[in-house]
């Protein structure tokens, strides 16, 4: 399958400020992206996607930047909680195609 | 919303022996995938299947790996004979058809001993 990559493994917020989680994806045709959170012992979590015909997307405290030209998507996070602590993975899908997921990044949100 | 149902959270066994995960989707989902995850392979998708009907088992690492789908409210996975090497954790998800985001349940960490 293509390769979904993270940029960055692990990444350490001070709470309070603002992440930014970024992912590589190496297929130009994938015109559907999902970020997923996944909490220790938990599966992953649906938080937010974007479709190729747009390049941003808000939700609540989330954004998700999608630059085609470049391959890149990112997922930004205001104001970071303790509880936004986990493992983000982005997905990519090409219309008829599977899901493909990223490796992860770990967030740790720091009091 | 149940949302998806794995049983069980937690199985320990001995290589050789068979082991059976259990997944129940959330109901009205057409499509139900199996993952495993790993920390050196990430989330690996093994198999999925569009209403109880195998689309792609590409995944599935050998021949010991079979999944069923009896009905639209179940699913199992089982290996058999099992290996150390199949330890890690295993996710199903379900979603309204394939091209909707998925669900998933808590997983099945499994260890072969």
């Amino acid at each position: 399958g293509e390769n979904v990559g993270l940029h960055l493994p692990t990444l350490s917020v001070q709470e309070g400020d603002n992440s930014i989680i970024n992912c590589a994806y190496s297929n130009s045709a994938s015109d559907y992206f999902i970020w997923y959170k996944q909490e220790s012992g938990k599966g992953p979590q649906f938080i937010i996607d974007i479709r190729s015909n747009m390049d941003k997307r808000q939700g609540q405290r989330v954004t998700v930047l999608l630059n085609k030209t470049v391959k890149h998507l990112s997922l930004q996070i205001a104001a970071t909680q303790p509880g936004d602590s986990a493992v983000y993975f982005c997905a990519e899908r090409e219309t008829g195609n599977q899901f493909y997921f990223g490796t992860g990044t770990s967030l740790t949100v720091i009091p | 919303d149940a949302g998806v149902i794995q049983s069980p959270r937690h199985e320990v066994t001995e290589m050789g022996q068979e082991v059976t995960l259990r997944c129940k989707p959330i109901s009205g989902h057409n499509s139900l995938f199996w993952y495993r995850q790993t920390m050196m392979r990430g989330l690996e998708l093994l198999i999925y299947f569009n209403n109880n009907v195998p689309i792609d088992d590409s995944g599935m690492p050998e021949d010991r790996f079979s999944a069923k789908m009896p009905n639209a409210s179940f699913s199992t996975l089982k290996i058999q004979p099992s290996e150390p090497r199949d330890s890690a954790v295993y996710f199903c998800a379900s979603s309204l058809d394939e091209a909707q985001p998925q669900h998933f349940g808590d997983g099945t960490r499994l260890s072969i001993l």
